[in-house]
């Protein structure tokens, strides 16, 4: 079962670059998320999906665009990198209960660690 | 908006002594709360997830109770081993889920 799988793990940018974080879950999960995990300050959401087609800003939204074309994929894109932006990011995953944010068990990927210099 | 707090930041016991993780959350009107636990370098793992309607969880040695009323939740650990060793976050789920910054623990062998 490979479960939420990120890529990249790392990856280094200069200042006003942009990039995909990619994300895919093989659960058939409708609930997806981004979150930022950043010293001290634990898990910020950044955006989130109920299903197909339907996104929603989280908590630090600016900066990031999402979609979620089908099920299993939502990327995050970085439209023009800013040092602030350096973090580790999550992507996360749930049964949800179709239509709401209510969650479950959440499930996990591994990381994207971003460095913007 | 939800706040989480987790006190201590970080925990250092030995080996066999049960640990007791501490969440408080601002806003009592949830649906669950999870506990997860992060190694380094690594994605968090789900532990237990306790329903509103619930008062605890159980799963092994882990002990999770939910006090709505108060905004706490407690992890109990029992016996711990070096393997425990990891940070554990609590995150309330209030319609969009608020995450604690962690209690890293450090079992001594």
């Amino acid at each position: 079962n490979a479960g939420v799988t990120q890529t990249p793990k790392f990856q280094v940018l200069k200042t006003g670059q942009s990039m995909t974080l990619q994300c895919a879950q093989d659960m058939n999960h409708e609930y997806m998320s981004w979150y930022r995990q950043d010293p001290g300050m634990g898990l910020r959401l950044i955006h989130y999906s109920v299903g197909a087609g339907i996104t929603d800003q989280g908590e630090v939204p600016n900066g990031y665009n999402v979609s979620r074309s089908t099920t299993e994929d939502f990327p995050l894109r970085l439209l023009s990198a800013a040092p602030s932006q350096t973090s580790v990011y999550f992507c996360a995953s749930s049964y949800g209960t179709g239509g709401t944010l209510v969650t479950g068990e959440l499930f996990f990927g591994e990381g994207s660690r971003l460095t913007v210099l | 908006k939800q706040e989480v707090t987790q006190i201590p930041a970080a925990l250092s016991v030995p080996e066999g002594e049960n640990l007791v993780l501490n969440c408080s959350f601002t806003d009592s009107a949830i649906y669950n709360l999870q506990w997860f636990r992060q190694d380094p370098g690594k994605g968090l793992t789900s532990l237990l997830l306790i329903q509103s309607s619930q008062r605890e969880q159980t799963s092994g040695r882990l002990n999770a109770s939910l006090d709505k009323s108060s905004g706490r939740s407690t992890l109990y650990i029992a016996a711990s081993q070096p393997g425990d060793s990891a940070t554990y976050l609590c995150a309330v789920d209030d319609y969009k889920l608020s995450f604690g910054a962690g209690t890293t623990v450090t079992v001594r062998a």
